[in-house]
């Protein structure tokens, strides 16, 4: 059974800083790798996904990384803002299947 | 991006009574879909993969007669709480996996904005 784990559980930095979030995963037969924010209360925002046969993608001041043999994604942050305060929650799934989910980072930058 | 839409946003609603959520996917067609539910301060915990026409497939310990699907089209899923309870009361969140093509990526989910049921 596939298992996601997230660290740190949260994270305070001030503005400015480049931080970087880890997502591990149990089965490295993926076929996709996610990574969403979330703000209190509301639904998904999807910042970037990777497929399998991908190393990384970037989106602005976002960065994500996979290293599907070894179970393993990071996604960078540049030069933090107190808008990107948010859950970051990252997510894999094998073909035609559900993402399943880890239990998220919560970042707080502050001004 | 593909576009899901989820309805109603929130409700309340008194112990006992049902709520019906509706998912649709409005630019494509989706066999497929999933329903989740997200309990404060807590990660997405998938409850059952939807497939139009047949019946969900419900993960463990998601009772299927409380938590009632149905995907009678390919652009529709409903999940209804029945005889809902205090304990329901949770953020509910439906996923679509759009087509590849026309800038989406194969195996890409789609999700809707969510509904939070608060039951009183």
């Amino acid at each position: 059974k596939q298992e996601v784990t997230q660290i740190p559980a949260a994270l305070s930095v001030p503005e400015g800083e480049n931080l970087v979030l880890n997502c591990s995963f149990t089965d490295s037969a993926i076929y996709n790798l996610q990574w969403f924010r979330q703000d209190p209360g509301k639904g998904l925002t999807s910042l970037l996904l990777i497929q399998s046969s991908q190393r990384e993608q970037t989106s602005g001041r976002l960065n994500a990384s996979l290293d599907k043999s070894s179970g393993r994604s990071t996604l960078y942050i540049a030069a933090s803002q107190p808008g990107d305060s948010a859950t970051y929650l990252c997510a894999v799934n094998q073909a035609g299947t559900a993402l399943i989910f880890g239990k998220g980072t919560t970042l707080s930058v502050s001004s | 991006g593909a576009v899901v839409s989820q309805h109603p946003s929130w409700v309340i609603c008194k112990s006992g009574t049902s709520v019906k959520i509706e998912c649709r996917s409005l630019d494509f067609q989706a066999t497929t879909m999933f329903w989740y539910r997200q309990f404060p301060k807590q990660s997405l915990m998938l409850m059952a993969t939807s497939n139009e026409g047949s019946k969900a497939t419900y993960e463990q310990g998601v009772e299927k007669d409380k938590f009632l699907i149905n995907h009678a089209s390919l652009t529709l899923s409903t999940l209804t709480v029945t005889s809902a309870h205090p304990e329901d009361s949770s953020f509910y969140i439906c996923s679509a996996q759009g087509p590849a093509g026309g800038g989406r990526v194969a195996g890409e989910l789609f999700f809707g904005e969510g509904s939070r049921l608060t039951v009183l």
